[in-house]
């Protein structure tokens, strides 16, 4: 595997169900980024990671809960979901240091909430 | 108002044509600028990066930064289908570039 993968490509599940998404990156980065991608809006930044610590919570509600175990994972667990919250969510990291910075995305999960 | 500003589109042009994509923004402070392009189902990936004001040239790609005017380009010279994705804008006050400000993105289609 290279670069950024995320799993699963696709999920539906009903509004009382409880679900994960997983990203991995096989870049040697340090910082991880969840980003929501709705239809006819901007990405939206979630949550920031550095060397797994949490750098950024850009007001996210609570039932979107994220854990970084490592470098080189990211979790975004979900539970009591919304219709609303139907969207591509992807994953993305980046170096982490000063310099030219580039995020590398994954292909992201499209989530469909029933 | 937003703060970065896009064209939706959906932006439909014959194989060979010049395509010219936009942005505005509102935040004075933003000093990286980055074009990405989305392909369907999947990620977005970087196309262009440039600091402050001036040109940056990239093949059939160019892009332009106005910081005067608070406007972004992307140019495609003879441009193909293969570019036909949703190009996305994206700015950052600060080179570590972690708080990425997105447009909305723009669709393309090029019809051969």
């Amino acid at each position: 595997e290279t670069g950024v993968t995320q799993t699963p490509r696709h999920l539906v599940m009903g509004m009382t169900n409880k679900k994960s998404l997983k990203c991995e990156q096989h870049l040697g980065h340090n910082a991880m980024y969840w980003y929501k991608q709705s239809a006819k809006k901007p990405l939206e930044l979630m949550f920031v990671y550095n060397f797994k610590e949490q750098t950024e919570n850009n007001s996210v509600p609570s039932r979107f809960s994220p854990e970084c175990p490592n470098s080189s994972h990211l979790f975004l667990h979900l539970h009591t979901l919304q219709p609303e919250d139907s969207a591509l969510y992807l994953c993305a990291s980046s170096q982490g240091d000063a310099g030219e910075e580039t995020q590398y995305f994954g292909p992201g999960t499209r989530l469909l909430v029933l | 108002q937003k703060e970065v500003e896009q064209d939706p589109g959906p932006l439909s042009v014959p194989e060979g044509a010049i395509v010219s994509l936009n942005c505005t923004y509102s935040n004075s402070a933003f000093q990286y600028f980055m074009w990405y392009r989305q392909y369907s189902r999947k990620g977005p990936e970087l196309l262009m990066y440039t600091y402050s004001s001036g040109n940056k040239e990239d093949g059939r790609f160019t892009a332009q930064v106005d910081k005067s005017s608070k406007y972004i380009s992307l140019f495609i010279r003879d441009s193909q289908p293969s570019d036909s994705a949703t190009y996305l804008c994206a700015m950052s006050e600060d080179q570590g570039a972690q708080k990425l400000v997105f447009g909305q993105g723009t669709r393309l289609t090029i019809n051969p």
